[in-house]
Parts: structure tokens; sequence; C-alpha cells
């Protein structure tokens, strides 16, 4: 089963503006960890949120968790060129075992 | 600050062959992983390994995968015979419990 699926593939914005992306989930989690990645780079982490938790805030990154609704969100607020990248949810079983979503294609244009 | 390393950043080999990918996790953490992620497609987790052993792996990770932590500090992954479908970036992970998974940089493999 698909874990981790995020929506939408694809989001092309410019400058200055706030970009969304979501995360869904079929099984239950410790915690949920949102990543970015450059083209054919390595994996940035950005933020961890818990089972526990319904929100976190870093900088400029703000992610929600309803664990009724098995779905995340990652805003990043004022966006900038620097912040063109693929951006991944990952949700981490009792073994820590990472299953990831095929991503969210961001573009930001100046 | 601590991060995960990766060697070589870049690995050709041809079908068939042996190949070795190194990490060296962060030094206090304990649990490892590998992953990796073919061209244009969703990172896949491979293998965890916890206390020399391996925790839990995945239907990819089948006969023709190994992995090792010879000494303190390395922690590898060998494919015994490669196929062109291995070609991907494999990345390894550690942590030091359930807290953030950190990934080094990336192997990028290409089997000719």
């Amino acid at each position: 089963s698909q874990q981790g699926e995020e929506d939408p593939q694809a989001l092309s914005i410019q400058e200055g503006e706030n970009a969304t992306m979501n995360c869904s989930y079929k099984t239950s989690i410790n915690n949920l960890q949102w990543y970015r990645q450059n083209s054919g780079r390595g994996l940035v982490h950005l933020i961890l949120i818990r089972s526990n938790e319904r929100e976190k805030h870093s900088g400029r990154l703000r992610v929600t968790l309803d664990t009724s609704k098995k779905s995340s969100s990652l805003l990043i607020t004022a966006s900038r060129a620097a912040d063109t990248a693929s951006y991944f949810c990952a949700t981490d079983d009792s073994w820590g075992k990472f299953q990831f979503g095929a991503g969210t294609q961001v573009v930001v244009t100046p | 600050e601590p991060e995960v390393t990766q060697t070589p950043s870049h690995q050709v080999t041809q079908m068939g062959q042996e190949v070795i990918l190194r990490c060296v996790p962060i030094s206090n953490h304990l649990y490892f992983y590998w992953y990796r992620q073919i061209l244009g497609q969703k990172v896949e987790f491979l293998v965890s390994f916890y206390n020399n052993e391996i925790s839990e792996k995945s239907e990819i990770f089948d006969d023709q995968f190994s992995v090792e932590r010879p000494d303190g500090s390395n922690f590898t992954l060998k494919i015994r015979s490669t196929k062109l479908e291995d070609s991907a970036m494999y990345f390894c992970a550690s942590r030091t419990g359930l807290n953030e998974q950190f990934f080094g940089p990336g192997t990028r493999l290409t089997v000719l």
C-alpha cells in the first residue's frame, strides 16, 4: 500500500507567495518528517512532527498533522527562488523505517 | 555539525560486477538505514540495521544485497552482482532513536 502520498505533484508559484503541499498516509505512525531535495542531490531534513503534535513551526515552515485524517501539510511562507526543490513527506513506523511519498515539485519564479 | 557521509559520490560499474557503497553514520547514532531512489521516482526503503543485525528489509533487498558494519564507524551496502535496474541514487541514513533521520548526500550508482 502507498504511504506518504503528497499532493499536488507539482506547484508553480511566484516569489513572495505561500506554497502549501499535503501528505496523506495509511497506517499509524510515530512521527512524520518533511524533507527537501534539490535536483539530483541529497535529502535535507526540514521538520519532524510527532504523532501527538498538531502543529509545528520552523522559520518560514509550518507543518500540521491530523492523525484522525492521516494527513499532514507543509506551508512555506514568503517563498524564495531558493525554495525551488522537491518536497517529500516520510512516515516513520515503530522500527524507524521510513516510507516516502512521490514528492511535490515546487518551482518558485522570481 | 555532525553529518552522514557517503563514498563514493558516483560509482560506475559493469553489469555483473560487485559494488560496495560506503557510509559513515553520525557517531552516536544507533540505527542505520539504506534507501535508494531510481531517477525520477520516490525514495524506497531497502534495509534497517540495529545492534549489528538487520532489523527489517524490503522486497528489493534480495540475496544480491548485504550490509555490514565492519568496524565502529563504517556501514556498507554490497551488491553482489549488479543489474542494469540497480542504477539509482543510494542514500544512507542514521538516527539515535525515534528522532530525526539524517541522510547522507548519496552515491549515484550507474550500471552499464
